[in-house]
């Protein structure tokens, strides 16, 4: 199975600020991974795709990198609606894996 | 508008069984594979099960697989996931999510907005 390393578990940033989540797999998966934010009681929803591709919708703040084995989730500008919790998928190989999540909170 | 909509969570004892649906509405179910992916209470996601458009391609999670059933009804818009042998680590909520293609390879793009299941005696 494929593991996802997920960093930092958490955070505190203030509005504003830039913001970066990575994501390490234990083996190569080109570039087919996604990220999905969070909010308490909610479904998570999905910004990016391929590993860099923006989903239809999603800020422009928001951007991913990466491929092979390392991937970053960027915010450039932290918003209040951004505070949330962020999580990167794999779907190279089944089983699919989850990150265990970042949860990003207010300074 | 694509909307998913979980049913069936609910409270069931160890050994037991429950079988969850997700009504689909807004696209045409049968070009789309379909997933579930759960949440154990303060924990991550987990992924549990992928189905191809045609059920022709099936995947489970060790965690599952021998215990959990998904299937489809394209001509209803529905999915769903038999849970039998239920055990207390199995509780959490449980979402239905669309991949993004036709293809099992493809990721979920969007979700329901999930059902609770609880094992407990």
């Amino acid at each position: 199975d494929i593991q996802m390393t997920q960093s930092p578990s958490s955070l505190s940033a203030s509005v504003g600020d830039r913001v970066t989540i990575t994501c390490r797999a234990s083996q190569g998966i080109t570039n087919d991974l996604g990220w999905y934010q969070q909010k308490p009681g909610k479904a998570p929803k999905r910004l990016i795709y391929a590993a860099s591709n923006l989903q239809s919708g999603v800020p422009s703040r928001f951007s991913g990198s990466g491929s092979g084995t390392e991937f970053t989730l960027t915010i450039s500008s932290l918003q209040p609606e951004d505070f949330a919790t962020y999580y990167c998928l794999q779907h190279n190989s089944y089983p699919w894996t989850f990150g265990q999540g970042t949860k990003v909170e207010i300074k | 508008e694509v909307q998913l909509v979980e049913s069936g969570g609910g409270l069931v004892k160890p050994g037991g069984s429950l079988r969850l649906s997700c009504a689909a509405s807004g696209f045409t179910l049968s070009s789309y594979s379909m997933n579930w992916v759960r949440q154990a209470p303060g924990k991550g996601l987990e992924w549990v099960s992928s189905i191809s458009s045609s059920s022709t391609y099936i995947y489970y999670a060790d965690s599952v697989k021998g215990r959990f059933t998904i299937s489809r009804d394209n001509a209803k818009n529905s999915l769903y996931l038999q849970m039998n042998s239920l055990r207390a680590e199995d509780t959490a909520v449980y979402y239905c999510a669309r991949a993004g293609c036709s293809s099992p390879s493809c990721p979920p793009d969007y979700w329901g907005h999930g059902t609770l299941v609880t094992v407990s005696s």
